[in-house]
């Protein structure tokens, strides 16, 4: 079956400008999580949704961060006036419910670069 | 208390050698280990994964063991390949949490 989704593969952007991060997650997994990974760094937590709730946004590094999720299925990660320390790697994962013993399925990932 | 520290931050290993990899915690409420191997380009995928209930966990080449009095728990790679190079991430969460609390990564490279 498909695995996560993550589109663009590339965004390269000027500073101040706003993007958008889409996710589509495996079909039938409630959970979705969002990361965050620079370079030859670990995963940085963003954000994680149960169904389309997001319980917990304090992952967020600013307020210019923001995430929404439809339908119970695709994410949308949103950077507000792009800074050049927001390039990074941006993962999204999905699991079949909200527990650490789920196992994570990652995306690709959506390299973006703020010139 | 929230950290998983790992370690060596790089490690080069001759072919059909053994990686080992080391991570350490502080949280006691962690009960759950998973370890991650992420190949360029591509997004982290579960490799093996352990509870406390045991000290060792074996998948193939792949093993866990675990050390609850020390905590600490580590990856090892026996008959290491070349398509083993990537970088492995350690992984703890504490008592089905939504978080795991992830590890700074090892780039693993295997030397033909």
């Amino acid at each position: 079956g498909a695995g996560v989704s993550q589109s663009p593969s590339n965004k390269v952007t000027e500073k101040g400008k706003d993007v958008e991060l889409r996710c589509d997650p495996i079909s039938g997994h409630t959970a979705l999580y969002w990361y965050r990974q620079s370079l030859g760094q670990g995963l940085e937590f963003l954000i994680y949704f149960q169904g389309n709730s997001a319980p917990d946004k304090s992952g967020l590094p600013s307020d210019r961060f923001s995430a929404e999720r439809t339908g119970g299925s695709v994410s949308t990660l949103t950077i507000q006036r792009t800074q050049q320390e927001d390039s990074a790697v941006y993962l999204c994962a999905s699991s079949l419910e909200i527990s650490s013993y789920n196992e994570q399925f990652f995306g690709p990932g959506t390299r973006l670069t703020v010139l | 208390q929230q950290q998983v520290k790992q370690s060596p931050q790089s490690l080069i290993v001759q072919k059909g050698g053994i990686s080992i990899i080391n991570c350490a915690y502080e949280n006691t409420a962690f009960d759950y280990f998973p370890w991650y191997q992420q190949f360029p380009g591509k997004g982290p995928a579960l490799l093996i994964a352990i509870r406390p209930d045991v000290s060792e966990k074996k998948e193939g080449r792949f093993t866990i063991s675990f050390n609850k009095s020390a905590k600490q728990f580590s990856l090892h790679i026996m008959d290491s390949q070349p398509g083993d190079s990537a970088t492995y991430f350690c992984a703890a969460s504490p008592d089905s949490n939504y978080q795991l609390i992830w590890g700074a990564g090892t780039k693993l490279i295997i030397k033909p």
